[in-house]
């Protein structure tokens, strides 16, 4: 049981570049989320998915898409990155937060746009 | 709009107690939760707290007061492994939650 695994762990881009995050659970939940975290601010939240097929905008969508074609997956898009998106970006995933509220945790995914 | 607060630092000895402190201001309220998150780590579940009190799991245990907006994280017998930042989240009327930036604590011995 692998939990929520993220790929790549690591990434440099540069302005304009594009790339894809990847998300797995293998947990059966529902609900998958991808946050970014920066320094002396709170994970924020860019957007959550509440099953297969279904995507919906969080707090800081702009310059991110995300696709959830199948139940176990949920991949983050930058099309054209800019270095204001050099972040951590956390995967989580949770069964529907009205019965169980605990999100599981990725390891996290360092991107830097230079 | 929706915040929270939480100190962003705070030192102890090891083997002491402490208190972590969280005010919200959320649209709704479905809970108070504290993560615990090591450095380069990703955050892990501590505890959730819906119902005023005081909820012990351990040698952790975590308040929430609703009328007052108010939640605590309290942390005893210190150990060095307890070195790590602490986020505070309340879950909105949508389910969604609010994350505080987080209270990095440092153990010293």
């Amino acid at each position: 049981n692998a939990g929520v695994t993220q790929t790549p762990k690591f990434r440099v881009l540069k302005t304009g570049q594009s790339m894809t995050l990847l998300c797995a659970q293998d947990m059966n939940h529902e609900y998958m989320y991808w946050y970014r975290q920066d320094p002396g601010m709170g994970l924020r939240l860019i957007h959550y998915s509440v099953g297969e097929g279904t995507t919906a905008k969080g707090e800081v969508p702009d310059g991110y898409n995300v696709s959830r074609l199948k139940k176990q997956n949920f991949l983050l898009g930058l099309e054209s990155a800019a270095p204001s998106q050099t972040s951590v970006y956390f995967c989580a995933s949770s069964y529907s937060p009205d019965r169980n509220y605990e999100q599981y945790f990725g390891p996290g995914t360092r991107l830097t746009v230079t | 709009g929706q915040n929270i607060d939480q100190p962003t630092e705070m030192t102890a000895t090891e083997g002491a107690i402490v208190q972590i402190n969280c005010t919200y201001q959320t649209s709704g309220f479905n809970g108070l939760f504290w993560y615990q998150q090591h450095a380069g780590e990703a955050p892990t579940f501590l505890s959730y707290n819906v119902l005023d009190g005081l909820e012990e799991k351990g040698r952790f245990s975590s308040f929430l007061s609703r009328s007052d907006s108010y939640g605590y994280l309290l942390l005893q017998e210190l150990q060095m492994k307890d070195s790590a930042s602490y986020l505070c989240a309340a879950m909105d009327s949508n389910y969604q939650l609010i994350w505080g930036a987080g209270t990095k604590l440092i153990i010293k011995p």
